[in-house]
């Protein structure tokens, strides 16, 4: 079946460093999805990504789709304690509604 | 609050219990999923309902059923409860969208555990 790698798997950072993380596909998506965890709680969305190329921000959050639409990348700016969290892609092929999601990228920022 | 409710929030059950997972929307979506996350596995589709009166397997069915009570409502039931069932399952719902797409909206989780 399809699969979504996602690295780094976790990572630690100091407070107001940047953050990068990718996910890469053995199959074309037409769109793409960035989702965070917060302990206790679902998945929400942070950004959504629909055409090939596509550089898309909310707030500090930048990710972009990928040229190939095989990857999707996601960048924290300045990165604050509250960026805690599971960061999951997510990606969805034409013609149906279900996403797969990546094993996640645990992030834990160090004050 | 406009969402996905789930409940119950913790769950224990003994090897070979049944139970049933419920899930509400009042977004008005189409379509409803079950999911189950694990560590290190990120989140796996268990079933899902494309609309009301349909119901599909995803990739991890077994041991498992659903019901799409109404469009509201996406119930799973675990007929005979096993160790390998412990997990955190989420429930989320999305408009129909066979291209683009708004993504879920994920209710807050149920920890089950089996012992």
């Amino acid at each position: 079946g399809q699969q979504l790698n996602q690295s780094p798997q976790s990572m630690f950072i100091q407070e107001g460093e940047d953050v990068s993380m990718n996910c890469t596909s053995s199959s074309i998506f037409n769109t793409w999805l960035w989702y965070k965890q917060e302990p206790g709680e679902g998945p929400v969305l942070l950004i959504a990504l629909y055409k090939a190329g596509e550089l898309t921000s909310n707030g500090r959050l930048t990710a972009q789709f990928g040229i190939t639409r095989k990857d999707s990348f996601l960048n924290i700016s300045a990165s604050i304690p509250s960026d805690v969290g599971i960061y999951f892609c997510a990606g969805q092929t034409s013609g149906t509604y279900k996403y797969i999601f990546g094993t996640g990228t645990r992030l834990k920022v160090l004050a | 609050n406009a969402g996905v409710t789930q409940t119950p929030k913790f769950q224990v059950l003994k090897t070979g219990q049944s139970m049933t997972l419920q899930c509400a929307q009042d977004m008005n979506h189409n379509s409803m999923y079950w999911y189950r996350q694990d560590p290190g596995m990120g989140l796996r589709l268990i079933y899902y309902s494309a609309s009301e009166g349909t119901t599909d397997k995803g990739e991890v069915p077994n041991g498992y059923n659903v019901s799409r009570l109404n469009k509201r409502e996406f119930s799973l039931r675990l007929e005979s409860a096993a160790p390998s069932q412990t997990s955190v399952y989420f429930c989320a719902s999305s408009e129909v969208a066979f291209t683009g797409g708004g993504g879920y909206t994920f209710g807050s989780g149920t920890r089950l555990t089996v012992v």
